[in-house]
């Protein structure tokens, strides 16, 4: 597609429950991120994919977090038994990827969702 | 470690006025710096990078921000507001593993009034 298109924009869940947050990147951009952005602060990186493997999940804050890419093109990323600490907004990046150089590691964002646990 | 930090959460200024807003980098090597902008309910864009090529970068908007490495300073700045420069702006730094995984500041809200 034209950009990173995240879904939902918008989820409220009670509190124990189970979320998954989707994320489609880029056509062809073979890298995928997942950010975390808490109210008033800045983004926290969760989570790296290089095609369908994740080389980096060092930011994932607790084993209730989980992230998939399959196709080398669609990530979920799964909250189970959901925490009012977890309400955020949930950022999704990706960029082409596959070397060193600035240019294939331009990270492009999603509009986010926002997930808001009751 | 990378860091950055943005020395004011918000701005405001007026419009046709010049704007500054300011981040320090701590780093052990000169790296490279991005500036991002998130309008409300829009992706972070990209603005500007710094990547050691020349020390005044100039980006989308009319935004530039030159890097200081004497004083470990990334300021962006604009010579004249406009109303659609009402956003969140982010300084951002690659950490240790490279561009794979940003730090970000924690953000400066700009205001512009009419």
């Amino acid at each position: 597609g034209a950009g990173v298109s995240q879904s939902p924009s918008n989820k409220v869940t009670e509190k124990g429950k189970d979320v998954e947050l989707r994320c489609d990147p880029i056509s062809g951009h073979t890298a995928l991120y997942w950010y975390r952005q808490r109210l008033g602060q800045g983004l926290e990186f969760l989570i790296y994919f290089q095609g369908n493997s994740a080389p980096d999940k060092s930011g994932l804050p607790s084993d209730r977090f989980s992230a998939e890419r399959t196709g080398e093109s669609v990530s979920t990323l799964t909250i189970q038994r959901t925490q009012q600490e977890d309400s955020a907004v949930y950022l999704c990046a990706s960029s082409s990827g596959g070397g060193w150089g600035l240019a294939k590691n331009i990270q492009y964002f999603g509009a986010g969702t926002r997930l808001s646990v009751l | 470690a990378q860091s950055v930090t943005q020395l004011d959460s918000h701005v405001s200024v007026s419009e046709g006025t010049p704007v500054l807003l300011r981040c320090n980098y701590s780093s052990s090597y000169s790296p490279s710096l991005f500036w991002y902008v998130q309008h409300p309910n829009k992706g972070l864009q990209l603005l500007l990078k710094y990547t050691s090529a020349a020390t005044l970068v100039k980006g989308i908007n009319g935004f530039e921000a030159e890097f200081k490495k004497s004083e470990t300073s990334f300021h962006l700045t604009k010579p004249s507001a406009h109303m659609s420069d009402a956003a969140e702006y982010f300084c951002v730094v690659p950490g240790a593993g490279g561009y794979n995984k940003l730090i970000f500041g924690a953000g400066t809200r700009l205001a512009v009034h009419p």
